[in-house]
C-alpha cells in the first residue's frame, strides 16, 4: 500500500535556529495534510494543516509548505526552542478516506 | 478538565490473559478512534467509530475488539495477549467525518506491556 515517510528520522538544532522536518508522500490521491507533536510521555497534538489547493500556510511560529509536484511536505519552526523538542509526525488523508495515515516521525532536539 | 481520557495509563500483564483499555471524550465530538504506536513510534489506526458505529476497521487480529456504548466512549478489549500487543494504544476524538476534515484529539497513550 501506499505510505507517508520522512526523510529525517532525528534532527538537532542549536536553541533559536529555525528547523525543517521533511516529509515524503506517496499517494498522489492525498488531499489533506497535517503535522503532529508528541511529546515524551504524551500524545500527539496538532500544530498545523495544509489542503492541496494550497501549497503554503502559516501559523504561529511555524509554516508547512506543499509540493504536490514532488510529493514533499515540509515543517518550518522559526526560532526553535527547547519546548519544540519532540517526535514529528505528518499525516495525510485522501479526499472520501476515513483514514488519516501517519509516517513515521522525526525527532527534533533542541540544543541550549 | 482532560479532553480525551484513557485508563489505566501503564497496564502490565501476562502472555494469554484479557484486558481492557476504556477511554472517554467530553468534547462532544461523534468520532473516536483507537491508534497503536509500536516501540518505533509508528503510529497505526486500528478502529474508528462514528456516532456508535463502526467506519474503519484495520487489518487488527480479532483478539481486538471495540465497544463504543455510546459517541463520548470506546472501549478496547484484548483477548490471549500476545507479546507483539505490546506498545502503547492511544485513544483520539474528532468532530468531523472522514477525519479529514478536521484534528484529531488525542489521549495521553496507554502502555501495555505483556510478559
Amino acid at each position: 500500500g501506499e505510505s507517508v515517510g520522512l526523510h529525517l528520522p532525528t534532527l538537532s538544532v542549536q536553541e533559536g535556529d529555525n528547523s525543517i522536518i521533511n516529509c515524503a508522500y506517496s499517494n498522489s490521491a492525498s488531499d489533506y495534510f497535517i503535522w503532529y507533536k508528541q511529546e515524551s510521555g504524551k500524545g500527539p497534538q496538532f500544530i498545523i494543516d495544509i489542503r492541496s489547493n494550497m501549497d503554503k500556510r502559516q501559523g504561529q511560529r511555524v509554516t508547512v509548505l506543499l509540493n504536490k509536484t514532488v510529493k514533499h511536505l515540509s515543517l518550518q519552526i522559526a526560532a526553535t526552542q527547547p519546548g519544540d523538542s519532540a517526535v514529528y509526525f505528518c499525516a495525510e488523508s485522501e479526499g472520501g478516506s476515513e483514514k488519516l495515515v501517519f509516517g513515521k516521525g522525526t525527532k527534533l532536539t533542541v540544543n541550549p | 478538565d482532560t479532553a480525551v481520557s484513557q485508563t489505566p495509563k501503564y497496564l502490565v500483564t501476562q502472555m494469554g490473559n484479557d484486558k481492557s483499555i476504556k477511554c472517554e471524550q467530553n468534547l462532544g465530538h461523534d468520532t473516536m478512534y483507537w491508534y497503536k504506536q509500536d516501540s518505533k513510534k509508528f503510529l497505526k489506526i486500528m478502529f474508528s467509530y462514528n456516532n456508535k458505529e463502526l467506519i474503519i476497521n484495520e487489518t487488527v487480529p480479532n483478539r481486538f475488539s471495540p465497544k463504543s456504548p455510546d459517541k463520548a466512549h470506546l472501549n478496547l478489549h484484548i483477548n490471549s495477549l500476545e507479546l507483539g500487543d505490546s506498545a502503547v494504544y492511544f485513544c483520539a476524538s474528532s468532530q468531523a467525518r472522514p477525519a479529514h476534515a478536521g484534528e484529531l484529539f488525542f489521549g495521553e497513550g496507554s502502555r501495555l506491556t505483556v510478559l
